[in-house]
């Protein structure tokens, strides 16, 4: 499965859109892109996923590159409780297994 | 729906002792996986099962043993605990898709 390379941390102002990148440069065609964020070492929780296209929920929106080489998780209107380790990660369908990098630590300040 | 539990949430052990940690799921979730997370770091794939009877290793298999004989449930066993093992445990479990869901993990300290 390809590497990510997130930035360590950032802040966000409350109110604001939080816009989190991420590096993928050696996603391969059938690898997808996941997002997941953790709060305060409570189990991670997933917050959305896609292949080539946008994509948007109601927790978020992915951005993905039109060569797939990087995205951008964008939180339209960050909280406090956002605040929270946020994770991209790549994998196939045909690999059960997730690379996990350290993530970037978010802080919404009030 | 309770989720993905996971019992117990805090424990220590000393050198050498041997325990389980239970994870059990109640959403029909085929895959289930565990996980260690050392402070600071992200997590780290154990051993992952893909059905009731099929588990595989994963990143850190060393020291643990995992059995899968019914869906819902996907014990961890410790062998011979070392403070090397002292970490947060996480369970999951997921669909197809790889929406994997989480529990609320076990904190385990090796003395």
């Amino acid at each position: 499965d390809a590497k990510t390379t997130q930035p360590p941390s950032m802040d966000c102002a409350e109110g604001r859109a939080a816009n989190l990148p991420c590096n993928h440069s050696t996603i391969s065609g059938n690898e997808y892109v996941y997002w997941y964020r953790q709060i305060h070492s409570q189990g991670p929780q997933y917050i959305i996923h896609g292949l080539k296209n946008n994509e948007t929920n109601e927790m978020a929106s992915l951005i993905i590159t039109e060569d797939r080489k990087s995205s951008t998780l964008i939180l339209p209107h960050a909280t406090l409780r956002d605040t929270a380790v946020y994770y991209c990660i790549v994998r196939g369908d045909s690999n059960y297994q997730l690379i996990w990098g350290a993530g970037t630590k978010l802080i919404i300040k009030p | 729906n309770a989720g993905v539990t996971q019992t117990p949430k805090f424990q220590v052990l000393k050198t050498g002792q041997s325990m389980t940690l239970q994870c059990a799921q109640d959403m029909n979730h085929e895959y289930m996986s565990w996980y260690r997370q050392d402070p600071g770091m992200g997590l780290r794939l154990i051993h992952y099962s893909v059905g009731a009877g099929i588990t595989d290793q994963g990143e850190v298999p060393n020291g643990y043993n995992v059995s899968r004989s019914t869906t819902e449930d996907f014990p961890l066993r410790l062998l011979s605990a070392a403070p090397s093992q002292t970490s947060v445990y996480f369970c999951a479990s997921w669909t197809v898709n790889n929406e994997q869901f989480f529990g609320p993990g076990t904190r385990l300290t090796v003395l």
